[in-house]
């Protein structure tokens, strides 16, 4: 059974960075694209990004781009999302999910983390 | 970008009447749509992908079709463990963006 499983909660300075993690247990790790989406307090869900850890690509949401870095690191099965230049409008829950189908993110995302909450606040 | 528009926002139904959720994308996506419902505080859930393949495990009240432009979700006996909220989403083309949700409540 494939499980996703994020860091805990931040909270951060404006202008800070911050880095999520996502483990994932169970099935392939590496043939697999993890995107990582957003949801702002009461607002709908926002796709920032991807990584497909065989090929070591990266395809973000142009909002993002020069703000946010995901890596994978495939001994420990992890990938990481960090997010610079962090301002209020940021505050957001991070979730990682799966995309379920091998090597590309452009597929459907069946397996999910449960979410990292990340306070941007002075 | 490809916008996906979602209608209705809200909708208020009673147990055991069929609901139907529509979703617009602003060009032609194939059937690279999928929906999910989405608990207060928990992470979203697949229901549907491909636009009409029910994901494992999903209960068979749920159904999704259409192609190119216009999708529909139709929930056939609405379950007390239905009221949620449910998102649209195109995997066509990056960023993979998703409908601005429907609430669905109890009426």
């Amino acid at each position: 059974q494939v499980q996703l499983v994020q860091s805990g909660a931040e909270v951060k300075k404006p202008g800070s960075s911050v880095k999520v993690s996502c483990k994932v247990s169970g099935g392939t790790f590496s043939n697999y694209a993890i995107s990582w989406v957003r949801q702002a307090p009461g607002q709908g869900l926002e796709w920032i990004g991807g990584i497909i850890p065989l090929l070591g690509t990266t395809n973000y949401a142009q909002k993002f781009y020069g703000r946010v870095t995901i890596t994978a690191d495939e001994s420990t099965r992890t990938t990481y999302m960090e997010l610079s230049r962090l301002r209020s409008e940021d505050t957001a829950v991070y979730y990682c999910a799966r995309v379920g189908k091998a090597a590309t993110l452009a597929g459907k995302l069946d397996y999910w983390g449960q979410g990292t909450l990340v306070t941007v606040s002075s | 970008d490809i916008q996906m528009t979602q209608s209705p926002s809200s909708l208020s139904a009673s147990v055991r009447d069929r609901v139907t959720i529509t979703c617009r994308a602003s060009q032609s996506i194939s059937t690279y749509l999928n929906w999910f419902q989405q608990k207060p505080g928990k992470a979203p859930k697949l229901l549907i992908y491909s636009a009409s393949s029910l994901q494992s495990g999903v209960p068979s009240r749920f159904s999704g079709s259409g192609s190119e432009t216009d999708f529909t979700l139709t929930i056939s006996s609405l379950q007390p463990e239905d009221f949620a909220t449910y998102y649209c989403q195109q995997s066509y083309g990056s960023p993979y963006t998703f409908g601005q949700g429907t609430n669905l409540e109890i009426k």
